[in-house]
């Protein structure tokens, strides 16, 4: 079975753009949930999505944002960037909510 | 202010012993934890999950979960080269927003 998708998979960008950023699940997942990761925060959590519904968020500004289409595919949107962004971006899937999450490559931002 | 602290390390094992890795959290109401390794420059690879207290053997490793002092552990018996990575401690309330600890840089080395 194939893994999370996410592309692409590093992109560079300037401050004031915005991006969008896609994930594919893992066949069968239902459930997506995007992560950030940086050295000096570590791995922090941006949004969960369900049945095409946010159901958690958190304590990001809301120049983050997303969507979950029918098929669970995700994709998350930065508005504004800022050098800060620059970030590697996780996004997870699981079966359901509340079940083990694996982690996509993930996708390298560097905002100059 | 939940929190998941672990032993930034880095821990250096020889090859063949027993790695051991810790981790505290602060929410009472964490149910689930989970243990992520990643090597450099990747993205992290569930290698254990435990949800109720007590042991949880998989080949390997052995993930210990203890509620009442809010302590988990992962144990690497017969450490191998390949098991140098940082190693992630998450955990959840019920939903999917993993909460992480900052991870533990462990070494075996040959």
């Amino acid at each position: 079975k194939a893994g999370v998708t996410q592309t692409p998979r590093y992109l560079i960008k300037t401050r004031g753009q915005q991006v969008t950023l896609s994930c594919s699940p893992i066949s069968g997942h239902r459930s997506v949930s995007w992560y950030q990761q940086t050295p000096g925060q570590g791995l922090q959590f941006l949004f969960e999505y369900f049945s095409e519904t946010q159901r958690n968020k958190g304590n990001f500004p809301g120049r983050f944002s997303g969507r979950q289409f029918s098929n669970s595919r995700s994709e998350m949107n930065v508005s504004t960037l800022e050098l800060g962004d620059s970030a590697l971006y996780l996004c997870a899937s699981s079966l359901y909510r509340s079940y083990e999450q694996y982690f996509g490559p993930g996708t390298r931002l560097t905002v100059t | 202010q939940k929190e998941v602290e672990q032993n930034s390390g880095p821990l250096s094992v020889p090859e063949g012993a027993i790695a051991s890795l810790n981790c505290t959290y602060s929410d009472r109401g964490s149910q689930s934890f989970f243990w992520y390794r990643q090597y450099s420059g990747k993205s992290p690879e569930l290698i254990m999950f435990i949800y109720s207290n007590g042991d949880k053997e998989d080949g390997r490793f052995t993930a210990q979960l203890n509620k009442a002092s809010q302590y988990v552990s992962l144990l690497i018996r017969d450490s191998q080269p390949s098991d140098s990575a940082t190693y992630l401690c998450a955990e959840t309330t019920g939903a999917n927003n993993l909460f992480f600890g900052t991870g533990t840089r462990l070494t075996v080395i040959p």
